[in-house]
């Protein structure tokens, strides 16, 4: 049992390109979610999910696209990347009690 | 002002000694409450669900206030491995179900 898993670890991308962020998770979980992470910031989301085929936005989408084909999968796409998309991004899905984090894709964009 | 609100610190405390972390919810409508640690560099995990009744693991004590909107933690007899942010997380469902994220409170444990 993996439980959220994200690739890649680590990106430097130049500004204007575009990248897909990764994220599957095997718990089977409904609930799926992308956050960024400032440094010394809190969380901030950005979409999220509440099954398959279910998408909304959080609090920052601005820049940011999602998609969700299957229970397992949320990816995250980043067009046109800005300098100000400089963060560690985390997805996460959840039970009703918990939420699951991944271990973070550190983006830079230069 | 923000849905949660923690006091951001940091804490610096010695080895042994007593902490305390307050948060504040402003949305009356939510419904679960937690605690969650992150540790530098690293993804958050949850530490422990918060009750009206008060609920303890350990060395960590979380007390719930609903009419004030106050979520506590208390660590006793501190350890250098404590060393880390502490997050408040509250849920609600109302307008769809919502995870609420406070900003955070660090703390360091020293020697």
């Amino acid at each position: 049992n993996a439980g959220v898993t994200q690739t890649p670890k680590f990106r430097i991308l130049k500004i204007g390109q575009s990248m897909t962020l990764q994220c599957t998770q095997d718990m089977n979980h409904n609930y799926m979610y992308w956050y960024r992470q400032d440094p010394g910031m809190g969380l901030k989301l950005i979409y999220y999910s509440v099954g398959a085929g279910i998408t909304d936005k959080g609090e920052v989408p601005n820049g940011y696209n999602v998609s969700r084909s299957t229970t397992e999968d949320f990816p995250l796409r980043l067009e046109l990347a800005a300098p100000s998309q400089t963060s560690v991004y985390f997805c996460a899905s959840s039970s009703p009690r918990e939420q699951y984090f991944g271990p973070g894709t550190r983006l830079t964009v230069t | 002002r923000k849905e949660v609100e923690q006091d951001p610190g940091p804490f610096n405390v010695p080895e042994g000694a007593t902490v305390a972390f307050n948060c504040t919810y402003s949305n009356s409508a939510s419904q679960s409450f937690f605690w969650y640690r992150q540790d530098c560099r690293k993804e958050p995990k949850l530490l422990m669900s918060v009750y009206s009744s008060g609920n303890e693991d350990g060395r960590f004590t979380a007390q719930l206030n609903r009419a004030s909107q106050y979520i506590s933690l208390l660590i006793r007899d501190s350890k250098l491995s404590d060393s880390a942010t502490y997050l408040c997380v509250v849920n609600r469902n109302t307008g769809g179900f919502k995870t609420i994220f406070g900003a955070g409170t660090r703390l360091f444990v020293k020697a």
